[in-house]
């Protein structure tokens, strides 16, 4: 399995402040996801972020309101930018890896809990 | 209409039960699917790949139809610890990449 670890694990934030959250891999990996998790829903991919790259946005999220960085092949940062009330969610770290197999599986992180307030 | 769309539940079953979730999706050009465990306040974790041959693990078996796109869990002998929501998971191209679209989750109560 994948060890991955996430910063902060919760924070309470102002409205129109940005919060950082970082994610580390315990090795290499080509892509990094970010998701979100609003409270009762499911999870919502973010972005695709690969090393060395601008990362790819899905429909709905931009780069001026989430920008990612990707400096190596085990970190990766994502910003919430200008916060509003609507930002509270979960945003979790995901990663790709080959198991038993050919099973490519997807592995989470812990997960921020994020309070707009 | 939702890309992957289950029913919410919850479903409230006896320890011993045998239960089923299902599961729909909408693009007919997925490739792979999955369920995922997700415990409440943790992330979530996978439970087993759907082969449309069927597969099985232990308690659980899995089913894909590909022709209705329609996907099931079925968990035999209900544990308590079977607690926990249940996710549909369809592995999709996009724009180069594979990504993985979850459904909303079914949320399975397990009493004793």
């Amino acid at each position: 399995s994948a060890v991955i670890s996430q910063k902060p694990s919760r924070d309470i934030c102002q409205r129109g402040t940005s919060l950082t959250i970082q994610c580390q891999v315990d090795s290499q990996v080509t892509m990094m996801f970010w998701y979100r998790q609003q409270p009762g829903q499911s999870l919502t991919l973010i972005a695709t972020a690969n090393q060395g790259s601008e990362a790819t946005y899905e429909s709905g999220f931009v780069i001026d309101k989430f920008p990612i960085s990707r400096p190596n092949l085990t970190f990766s940062t994502l910003t919430v930018s200008n916060m509003s009330p609507e930002d509270s969610s979960i945003y979790l770290c995901s990663v790709e890896r080959w198991t038993s197999g050919s099973l490519n599986e997807q592995f989470f992180g812990p997960g921020t809990r994020l309070t707009v307030l | 209409r939702k890309e992957v769309e289950q029913d919410p539940g919850p479903f409230n079953v006896p320890e011993g039960a045998t239960v089923a979730f299902n599961c729909t999706y909408s693009n007919s050009a997925s490739q792979s699917f999955f369920w995922y465990r997700q415990d409440c306040r943790k992330e979530p974790k996978l439970l087993m790949s759907v082969y449309s041959s069927g597969n099985e693990d232990g308690r659980f078996t899995a089913q894909l139809n590909r022709a209705s796109q329609y996907i099931s869990l079925l968990i035999r002998d209900s544990k308590l610890s079977d607690s926990a929501t249940y996710l549909c998971v369809v592995k999709t191209m996009n724009t180069g990449f594979q990504k993985l679209v979850f459904g909303t989750g079914t949320r399975l109560l397990v009493s004793p």
